[in-house]
């Protein structure tokens, strides 16, 4: 069984400041790592992915997470935040196997203040 | 490349009325997902398909959901009937397959139906 557990619900960041989204994930076999973002009325879009090559697997918008197997964690993170990365963040892993079921955390939800 | 299309975008009806969502995938995706997202969760499995196939149902309410996905290509999520708790946003997902190359773990969504059951 695999599972995810995102860390706040909600987060609020200065435009300009780091942006830091936690993730811990549990699952019985190597795992696949995602990010998705969600604009509001969108469906999900990728933002990044970790497929055990690369630990530190760097995305689309300036984000970047870092696989950490000892503290079964895969964090979120950009240097700057943007007013247009407001959204809902969603952490997901797969059992790394062609076509497995994704299973989603609750989510977190990124306002940025001007 | 046309994204995953799904429709209508949104649909109003009152508990034990039935409803259908419909789903076109990328063109060549052999994997199609549907995935229920209530509000302030992440969204769920309900059902997956390879090409016709199903391949994973084990979190769908059969006794009041069914999907189909007759020639391998678009899928159709009915509810019927509906219950005030199925208000969500029904997510379509596609996937390639490693014979039509590029990566196969990356799921791609439609915009989603939100459902309101009143």
């Amino acid at each position: 069984a695999q599972s995810v557990t995102q860390l706040g619900s909600h987060v609020s960041v200065s435009e300009g400041a780091l942006v830091l989204l936690r993730c811990n994930y549990s699952s019985s076999v190597p795992p696949y790592l995602f990010w998705y973002v969600q604009y509001p009325n969108q469906g999900l879009q990728l933002l990044l992915k970790y497929t055990s090559a690369a630990t530190l697997v760097k995305g689309i918008n300036g984000f970047e997470a870092e696989f950490k197997k000892s503290e079964t964690s895969f964090h979120l993170t950009k240097p700057s935040a943007h007013m247009s990365d407001a959204a809902e963040y969603f952490c997901a892993v797969s059992e790394g196997v062609s076509g497995s079921r994704l299973t989603f955390g609750e989510g977190t939800q990124l306002t940025v203040n001007p | 490349e046309a994204g995953v299309a799904q429709s209508p975008r949104y649909k109003i009806i009152e508990k034990r009325q039935s409803v259908a969502f419909w789903c076109n995938p990328i063109s060549g995706h052999a994997t199609l997902y549907w995935y229920q997202q209530i509000l302030g969760q992440g969204p769920k499995l309900l059902i997956q398909f390879q090409n016709n196939g199903v391949v994973d149902d084990s979190q769908l309410p059969k006794d009041r959901f069914s999907a189909e996905r007759l020639k391998g290509v678009d899928s159709t999520l009915k509810i019927q009937p509906a219950k005030l708790e199925d208000s969500a946003v029904y997510l379509c997902a596609s996937s390639p397959t490693r014979l039509a190359g590029g990566s196969t773990d990356t799921q791609y969504f439609g915009p989603g139906t939100r459902l309101t059951v009143l």
